[in-house]
């Protein structure tokens, strides 16, 4: 009956190296958002996915993100050649259906780029 | 640009006191606010799913309401402990499935 996870919990990657963010969403929640904090900042939404699709990704600061969501469960959240300024706090929730529902956070995955 | 406003920014209080803050967002385009709490070195905590105008929920000494017309929601907190000592947060939800947050208002209760 597990929360939301996420892997890894931290991750300190070289600059110009890609990588890859995990969510595994508590099962049966059809919405699933990624949002990250940077050092000294507010929360930011990234994307969300309704199911497999993600109606919306002009959240994503760059085109080197990008996010997919297989079989209405796992997402996993993808940066090419990782900037130092892509260093923060990245979050996951998940909820029962997007908006009216209560999103529950996962516990995050710090990623420090050198 | 959508902009999301919360007052005040911080606020100290005593024990026992109650107090609330507001999140100001865009009256159009509305589909849902979200209020969450959010303690240093934790994940955010969902505390309301508002969506329409007029909703007022509770939830233990917590309770907030929401003007969808005139673009606010307002946070209560009764009797404020130092355990409700945390940030919190307002996130708009706009009907073309933006998702906008507010600075936030950080909550420090005294003993």
């Amino acid at each position: 009956g597990a929360g939301v996870s996420q892997s890894p919990s931290n991750k300190v990657t070289e600059k110009g190296k890609d990588v890859e963010l995990r969510c595994d969403p508590i099962s049966g929640h059809t919405a699933l958002y990624w949002y990250r904090q940077s050092l000294g900042q507010g929360l930011e939404f990234l994307i969300y996915f309704q199911g497999n699709s993600a109606p919306d990704k002009s959240g994503l600061p760059s085109d080197r993100f990008s996010a997919e969501r297989t079989g209405g469960s796992v997402s996993t959240l993808t940066i090419q050649r990782t900037q130092q300024e892509d260093s923060a706090v990245y979050l996951c929730a998940s909820s029962l259906r997007r908006g009216k529902d209560t999103q529950y956070f996962g516990p995050g995955t710090r990623l420090t780029v050198l | 640009i959508l902009n999301v406003e919360q007052s005040p920014q911080s606020l100290h209080v005593q024990e026992g006191d109650s107090t609330n803050f507001t999140c100001s967002f865009p009256s159009s385009n509305f589909y849902a606010l979200h209020w969450y709490r959010w303690e240093t070195a934790k994940s955010p905590e969902a505390l309301f799913v508002m969506t329409l105008n007029g909703d007022e929920k509770k939830k233990g000494r917590i309770s907030a309401t929401l003007n969808t017309k005139e673009g606010y929601s307002y946070l209560y907190i009764k009797g404020s402990q130092p355990e409700d000592s945390a940030t919190y947060l307002c996130a708009f939800e706009g009907a073309s499935q933006n998702f906008v947050f507010g600075p936030g208002t950080r909550l420090s209760v005294l003993p």
